[in-house]
């Protein structure tokens, strides 16, 4: 079965460091992208970026970068995301997502594999 | 605000059509496919059209998409009661290299 397993929901306090996963099985977890997508209470879904395994090319949304690093461990098929120096404002669900690959076309704003979600509580 | 632009909510009776808009320009709708997602509470997103109109295995045929020049729709036919979710547009944005979402409809059945 295609999937991405993210880790355990984290309550944290300000100015900690922290880091998350999502580690793929089921498919070959290098040749597709993966996007993180954070959703804050009751708010809707923004990408924050996305890596290619692959080759490690990573693009961040311009409202996370610096704030955030994308990275990836090809060896053991998991991508992270990590903060430096958290802030309250950035207590959220975050989701891992992946694939988007039709028909020998790449379609990375459609991902049709996505994490079960990890929950960040910064207080 | 999101890049792409929808209306915060929709509402329908059961077995109604209903549609979702998605507004966007030339970097992003304009030139790329629009793909929907549904999110239902609690859960996370799930696509449900890709290419602008075609859909993931399993996914009713009562969801279609279509586009417009820099604007995309979602349409659900025969409104059910397990409809009732969040509904969302994302494209790649050729001017930021991304992709982008909507804002989010709340769809309501009534």
């Amino acid at each position: 079965e295609v999937q991405l397993a993210q880790s355990g929901a984290e309550v944290k306090k300000p100015g900690e460091s922290l880091k998350i996963s999502c580690q793929g099985s089921g498919y070959n977890f290098i040749d597709f992208w993966i996007g993180w997508v954070r959703q804050t209470p009751g708010k809707g879904l923004e990408w924050m970026g996305i890596i290619y395994p692959k080759d490690s090319d990573i693009r961040y949304s311009p409202s996370f970068q610096g704030h955030v690093t994308i990275s990836v461990d090809k060896s053991i098929d998991t991508a992270y995301l990590q903060w430096s120096s958290l802030k309250a404002s950035d207590t959220a669900i975050y989701y891992c997502a992946s694939k988007g690959y039709y028909n020998g076309k790449v379609a990375i704003s459609a991902m049709d594999v996505w994490g079960q979600g990890t929950t960040v509580t910064v207080s | 605000q999101s890049v792409l632009t929808q209306p915060p909510s929709a509402s329908g009776t059961p077995g109604q059509t209903v549609t979702i808009s998605c507004s966007g320009n030339s970097s992003n709708i304009g030139g790329n496919t629009v793909n929907w997602y549904q999110q239902l509470p609690g859960t996370a997103p799930k696509l449900l059209v890709y290419f602008t109109n075609q859909r993931p295995s399993g996914v009713p045929d009562r969801f279609s998409g279509s586009k417009s020049g820099t604007s995309g729709s979602l349409a659900i036919r025969g409104l059910q009661s397990e409809d009732e979710a969040d509904y969302y547009c994302a494209a790649w944005d050729d001017s930021r290299h991304l992709p982008v979402f909507g804002g989010g409809t709340r769809l309501t059945v009534l």
